[in-house]
């Protein structure tokens, strides 16, 4: 069965560094998604992408976020000077329609 | 606002038997509502889901009950198995909207 991937499972940086999270999405799927989960919380929506452009973006995906499709199966997410709030789970997630969405495995990101 | 809450945070059942995990949900206008299961170290894994014109949708072993006059939402699991131990979200989405809101989250315990 197909599912979302991502790399690298763990991310430790230090605080004002730039981070990649990567994800491959499942192959047919044409929406994509990033969500965060900090330690012991709701997962939170953060962007939701399509047709090559940010469809929704929540009050956290602020400018220091951003995300790129660059290629036909690739699907990331960059902090341009992570804080150590980012610390969190990050998971991708993608779907075929705007509903059911299907989650990968995360990247926990470490911010000291 | 929106918010999307679960009654118990903790759920400890004996191996075997039914378990009913519910969840009461603020937003009247939602139109779609899914249980995603979360094992230590993952990402939700899509369970089951439901549309606002329905009152019951029905899996493999999982059931899932909608009452829009009382803004609730569950998930029956029969026959519980080890495997069944997991937090389990329940979430809501409108149609306009891309994000999914996740709920807090209910721990299950499958007891041997």
């Amino acid at each position: 069965e197909p599912e979302v991937t991502q790399t690298p499972s763990h991310q430790v940086t230090q605080m004002g560094q730039e981070v990649i999270l990567r994800c491959v999405p499942i192959s047919n799927h044409l929406y994509f998604y990033w969500y965060r989960q900090i330690l012991g919380q709701k997962v939170e929506f953060l962007v939701s992408f399509y047709n090559n452009e940010i469809s929704e973006k929540s009050e956290i995906f602020d400018d220091q976020f951003s995300v790129e499709r660059p290629d036909g199966s690739n699907f990331t997410l960059k902090i341009r000077s992570t804080k150590l709030e980012d610390s969190a789970m990050y998971f991708c997630a993608s779907s075929r329609q705007p509903d059911t969405q299907y989650f990968g495995p995360g990247t926990r990101l470490t911010v000291l | 606002g929106e918010s999307v809450g679960l009654h118990l945070p903790t759920l400890s059942v004996q191996e075997g038997d039914n378990s009913i995990i519910n969840c009461a949900y603020s937003n009247s206008a939602s139109d779609y509502f899914i249980w995603y299961k979360q094992e230590s170290g993952k990402g939700p894994q899509f369970i089951i889901d439901i549309r606002s014109n329905m009152d019951k949708r029905q899996g493999q072993r999982v059931t899932v009950l909608l009452n829009k006059t009382v803004k609730h939402l569950s998930l029956q699991i029969a026959a519980t198995q080890p495997g069944d131990s997991a937090v389990y979200f329940c979430a809501e989405k409108m149609n306009r909207d891309d994000k999914i809101i996740f709920g807090k989250g209910t721990r299950l315990h499958i007891l041997p």
